[in-house]
């Protein structure tokens, strides 16, 4: 059964430093997302992509955050700096199309400490 | 904006108790909702849906029902097990197809 792939699976970094995470959707989803999921909440986007294009990043912290999605498959998150707010566990998720009926698949995550 | 509400956990039941966890909803139209599943250190897992009112998602002997009525989407099971020990997380996706999450229920079911 294809899978949304992830990684790392963790990170410890200090504050101030940089950090990165990658995703690989299902093979032929053109939709990808980026979740936030802080300690006992549920997630929270943070970023959707329509093949290489962003539709929405309303809720991306864009001084500190950025994401891309260069050729429309694979997916990078990056932190710069990290601040001690932004430990949680980020999620990737994908689907066939934007659409009313597609489900997303979630992988399993990178869990993010700052220190 | 769209929200989703969630009884607060823990709930604790004993194995082959009968489980149920609410879920209300607030959203402009008619959203589809889902119930997704969160074990110990993994990623969520699709675990029932529904698109449109009176329809019903079961699956893995879990069921839950769109009442637009009550803005409900209530999860069911029957007979719980130890291994459904998990974080459950009610959601609704909105008109521009991203999901709005619960805060999550967590499940703790003892032998």
């Amino acid at each position: 059964e294809a899978e949304v792939a992830q990684s790392p699976r963790y990170k410890i970094t200090e504050k101030s430093q940089a950090v990165a995470f990658w995703c690989d959707p299902i093979s032929g989803h053109a939709t990808l997302y980026w979740y936030r999921q802080i300690l006992g909440q549920g997630p929270e986007l943070l970023v959707q992509f329509q093949d290489e294009s962003v539709v929405d990043d309303s809720q991306l912290p864009k001084d500190r955050f950025s994401a891309e999605r260069l050729k429309g498959v694979d997916s990078t998150l990056k932190i710069q700096p990290a601040e001690l707010g932004d430990s949680a566990m980020y999620l990737c998720a994908s689907s066939l199309q934007q659409s009313g009926t597609d489900t997303q698949y979630f992988g399993p995550g990178t869990r993010l400490t700052v220190l | 904006g769209d929200s989703v509400t969630q009884m607060e956990g823990p709930v604790t039941l004993s194995e082959e108790a009968f489980l149920t966890i609410n879920c209300t909803y607030t959203a402009t139209g008619y959203p589809s909702l889902f119930w997704y599943v969160q074990y110990p250190g993994e990623g969520l897992q699709l675990l029932l849906k529904a698109t449109k009112a009176d329809d019903k998602g079961s699956n893995k002997g879990f069921e839950a029902t769109y009442r637009k009525e009550t803005t409900s989407f209530h999860l069911e099971k029957g007979s719980v097990q130890v291994s459904d020990s998990a974080v459950y997380f009610c959601a609704l996706r909105d008109s521009s197809y991203k999901l709005i999450f619960g805060s999550g229920t967590r499940l703790l079911v003892r032998p």
